[in-house]
């Protein structure tokens, strides 16, 4: 089992959609996670980051924790094609984990027009 | 631009050559990472430092790669007799110590080995 999954897409969604990504990952014992935003050929950017159960909101973005399922979730609402790109989970598996992040492949999102 | 800072940004190289990747983090952070990635996966951590001391390294890390951070601010990381499979992009990472430990990545290191 990996210890970061996510579906590679693509995930394609209308202008003006509501986008669902979501990531599973294995250590119960994980602190904190994350999202970022990947274009092609370009570097990761953090966008969210979720520490606590619930949800947090950020603009068009919101990050959803559910540590007993070991999920977490982002949802773009009115999605635009400059979302178009790979969308990276990363945990940080705390002491266990090396005070690292540990990505999963990413999910690749394509808003169309 | 009070950013990560790596050099170079593309580098071609024969295979068997060595290559140095430079970057700079973010001025008050103490950790730094390095990791590399491949078209289609996500980043794979390789290594850090918590000021100059190499904390963790990766099994990733074969004996052809070394890195340094001699005096706690800038890092090197080098790759020996370079091999094609090598070819990905090398991102640094940098962070501040503490409970919440937010990571910023530079623009990266494109490295193609032929």
């Amino acid at each position: 089992q990996k210890e970061v999954e996510q579906n590679s897409g693509p995930l394609s969604v209308p202008e003006g959609a509501i986008a669902s990504l979501n990531c599973t990952y294995s250590d119960r014992g994980s602190q904190s996670f994350f999202w970022y935003r990947q274009y092609s050929g370009k570097s990761p950017e953090l966008i969210m980051s979720i520490y606590s159960n619930g949800d947090k909101e950020d603009g068009r973005f919101t990050a959803q924790l559910n540590k007993a399922s070991q999920y977490v979730s982002l949802l773009i609402r009115d999605s635009q094609p400059s979302d178009s790109a790979t969308y990276l989970c990363a945990v940080n598996m705390g002491q266990g984990g090396g005070n690292k992040l540990t990505f999963g492949t990413g999910t690749q999102l394509k808003v169309e027009l | 631009d009070t950013g990560v800072s790596q050099d170079p940004r593309h580098k071609i190289t024969k295979r068997g050559q060595n290559v140095t990747f430079r970057c700079d983090p973010i001025s008050e952070h103490n950790r730094l990472y390095w990791y590399r990635q491949t078209l289609g996966q996500g980043p794979e951590f390789l290594t850090y430092f918590q000021n100059e001391a190499q904390l963790e390294k990766s099994r990733l890390l074969s004996d052809r790669f070394s890195a340094e951070r001699p005096k706690g601010s800038f890092s090197t990381l080098e790759i020996q007799r370079t091999e094609q499979g090598d070819s990905a992009m090398y991102l640094c990472a940098s962070s501040l110590d503490g409970a919440v430990n937010t990571i910023y990545f530079g623009e990266g290191s494109w490295l193609t080995v032929v």
